[in-house]
């Protein structure tokens, strides 16, 4: 069976400085994978996607960058985090069309103060 | 472009209550349709899904139906628990299978 994992869990971190999340899927093959923001008690933001291997797609312009350096790892970065990054992130995998659904990770609670 | 819409809330039932959620889409092609529930703290687990017209989603006694002639996928269960509490996301993928849209989720409470 697919499994999704982030960490880490929870984190906080002062205003300019860096920021690494890992996310990392086993059981699968190839997925799509996804970068979500939850504001507190707001909807979903897709930040980045990514079809493959080096493949990324940004949704919106921000201080976040997104890097996939093997096939099921992603990783959501920035160089100086600003108040307005905290909030909770979210993975997400998809084997694409034959099976459209996603499946997220257990997300990570991000505080910049 | 393709969106959801649904009822923001939130919404407050008596255990054993009958729920609605309405869901509504605007989408090119055919999509798939879903419901998703982020329980506190927690990601968001698929709930049910419905790939085509007419199909019925069900799972842990929710269900909707993918209606196309009114573009809808409304949740409903007839008797919600106090475990029920939690967001509740509507949401569509597109058949290239890359884009997904999801809505604005609602918040459900369920007082014992």
């Amino acid at each position: 069976s697919q499994t999704i994992h982030q960490w880490p869990a929870t984190l906080v971190q002062p205003v300019g400085s860096p920021l690494s999340l890992e996310c990392t899927v086993e059981g699968t093959s190839n997925p799509n994978l996804y970068w979500y923001r939850q504001a507190a008690g707001r909807g979903l933001q897709l930040l980045f996607y990514s079809v493959g291997i080096g493949q990324i797609s940004s949704e919106v312009p921000q201080n976040l960058s997104a890097s996939r350096p093997q096939d099921r790892q992603f990783i959501l970065s920035s160089k100086k985090l600003l108040l307005s990054d905290s909030g909770f992130y979210l993975c997400a995998w998809s084997s694409g069309t034959n099976r459209p659904e996603q499946f997220f990770g257990p997300g990570t609670r991000l505080t910049v103060l | 472009g393709d969106s959801v819409t649904q009822m923001e809330g939130p919404v407050t039932l008596s255990e054993e209550a009958f729920l609605t959620i309405n869901c509504t889409y605007t989408a090119t092609g055919y999509p798939s349709l879903f419901w998703y529930v982020q329980y506190p703290g927690e990601g968001l687990q698929l709930l049910l899904k419905a790939t085509k017209a007419d199909d019925k989603g069900s799972n842990k006694g929710f269900e909707a139906t993918y209606r196309k002639e009114t573009t809808s996928f409304h949740l409903e269960k007839g008797s919600v628990q106090v475990s029920d509490s939690a967001v509740y996301f509507c949401a569509l993928s597109l058949p290239d299978g890359q884009n997904f849209v999801f809505g604005p989720g609602t918040r459900l409470s369920v007082l014992p």
